[in-house]
């Protein structure tokens, strides 16, 4: 049965600084692995989508990587905002059929102060 | 640029009423979600659904849940008989074929 962790639970970090988040999965027979962002309340926002043959992935300050034989995900947030606040998911899309059904971990809540 | 509407944003109910929680996902997407999450715990999947049937379930999906696309636009998720335990925020989701999976912003289902 996969489980996904996430460390830390929550970061506090100040203005500007660059950070990694780390998400960890056990069984590497993913099919790809997907970063959200979650605002109190509110729904899930789609960041990054790392297929299971890539190594990274980034969007604008963000690179996402995955190294499938160790179970692992880094999250890495360049030179990071007060609006980066959030709480940060990672979730585990397993192999099945073509869409799948993903595997959430706990998540880290960012806060970063101005 | 596309995105899920989940309706109601929050719903309050009455322990053993019938709920419907309605998604219109994105138009072009052919795989269907629904996931919820319990105040304070990781966002759990609940059933996925393609070509108009239920592609796979997990153990909370039982026989209480039902999922329907009842025309070209619309999936809902239906709970028979609402229990307090079932309080909690439901997200759909919607995906193509080996592309992310994008979320609503859920609903809160409060269960009294």
């Amino acid at each position: 049965k996969q489980e996904v962790t996430q460390i830390p639970a929550a970061l506090s970090v100040p203005e500007g600084e660059n950070l990694v988040l780390n998400c960890s999965f056990t069984d590497s027979a993913i099919y790809n692995l997907q970063w959200f962002r979650q605002d109190p309340g509110k729904g899930l926002t789609s960041l990054l989508l790392i297929q299971s043959s890539q190594r990274e992935q980034t969007s604008g300050r963000l690179n996402a990587s995955l190294d499938k034989s160790s179970g692992r995900s880094t999250l890495y947030i360049a030179a990071s905002q007060p609006g980066d606040s959030a709480t940060y998911l990672c979730a585990a899309n397993m192999i099945y059929n073509q869409g799948g059904k993903l595997i959430f971990g706990q998540g880290t809540e960012l806060s970063v102060k101005p | 640029e596309p995105e899920v509407t989940q309706t109601p944003s929050h719903q309050v109910t009455q322990m053993g009423q019938e709920v419907i929680l309605r998604c219109v996902p994105i138009s072009n997407h052919l795989y269907f979600y629904w996931y919820r999450q319990i105040l304070g715990q990781k966002v759990e999947f609940l059933v996925s659904f393609y070509n108009n049937e239920i592609s796979e379930k997990s153990e909370i999906f039982d026989d209480q849940f039902s999922v329907e696309r009842p025309d070209g636009s619309n999936f809902t998720l239906k709970i028979r008989s609402t229990k307090l335990e079932d309080s909690a925020m439901y997200f759909c989701a919607s995906s193509g074929t080996y592309t992310e999976a994008f979320f609503g912003q859920g609903t809160r289902l409060t269960v009294v």
